[in-house]
């Protein structure tokens, strides 16, 4: 299985603040990597695929890069609901696997 | 607008099978472009994926849970349906149905709003 790691796990900031989150492969992907926002009760919400195409309708604020084993997603200026936990996803292979998620906090 | 809805029982007993069942709306579940998923998150934890359906009855399972998993597609009713036999309390969880979608790159872009499914006696 490819495994992702994300880093940080937790992330405290302020909003107005620029953030940006990592995910690491185990092996080579690609591009073929999205981005989630969940919030609590609510199911994933596609953000970013290909690595750094903005699924339509989502803020300009959010962007991704990356190839290969190192992605990151970034969020220009925080917004109030941006708040909630993002999670990086392969679609390299089977099975499809998930980051373990990094929660984004106001300070 | 694309809908997805799960349906099924909230409890299930200890040793017995989870079945639940996705109904899509607003769109055929027998494009060819689809790939149609079952997906769950334990209380407080990650996502994992369980497993995809094809219209064609295809599919892929996590090997993880391979042994139990059985994920099934009814095109005439729209919905696909997903049995985990054998349930442990490490099964409560809730649980996804989501879209993935191929324009040269797959994403997940519609998921049902998820059912919680307890596993305890």
């Amino acid at each position: 299985d490819i495994q992702l790691t994300q880093s940080p796990s937790f992330l405290s900031a302020s909003v107005g603040d620029r953030v940006t989150i990592t995910c690491r492969a185990s092996q080579g992907i690609s591009s073929y990597l999205a981005w989630y926002q969940q919030t609590p009760g609510k199911a994933p919400k596609l953000l970013i695929y290909a690595a750094s195409t903005l699924q339509s309708g989502v803020p300009s604020r959010f962007s991704g890069s990356g190839s290969g084993t190192e992605f990151t997603l970034t969020i220009s200026s925080l917004q109030p609901e941006d708040f909630a936990t993002y999670y990086c996803q392969q679609f390299n292979g089977y099975p499809r696997t998930f980051g373990q998620g990094t929660k984004l906090e106001i300070k | 607008q694309v809908q997805l809805q799960e349906s099924g029982p909230g409890l299930v007993r200890p040793s017995q099978t989870l079945s639940l069942t996705c109904t899509v709306s607003g769109g055929s579940i027998s494009s060819a472009d689809y790939y149609w998923s079952w997906i769950r998150q334990p209380p407080g934890k990650g996502l994992e994926w369980i497993g995809y359906i094809y219209y064609s009855g295809t599919t892929y399972y996590n090997p993880s849970l391979k042994s139990r998993v059985t994920i099934s597609v009814d095109t005439s009713k729209n919905q696909f349906s997903l049995k985990l036999t054998s349930v442990t309390a490490a099964d409560t969880a809730v649980y996804f149905c989501a879209r993935e979608s191929w324009s040269g790159y797959f994403y997940f872009d519609y998921w049902g709003q998820g059912t919680l499914v307890t596993v305890s006696s």
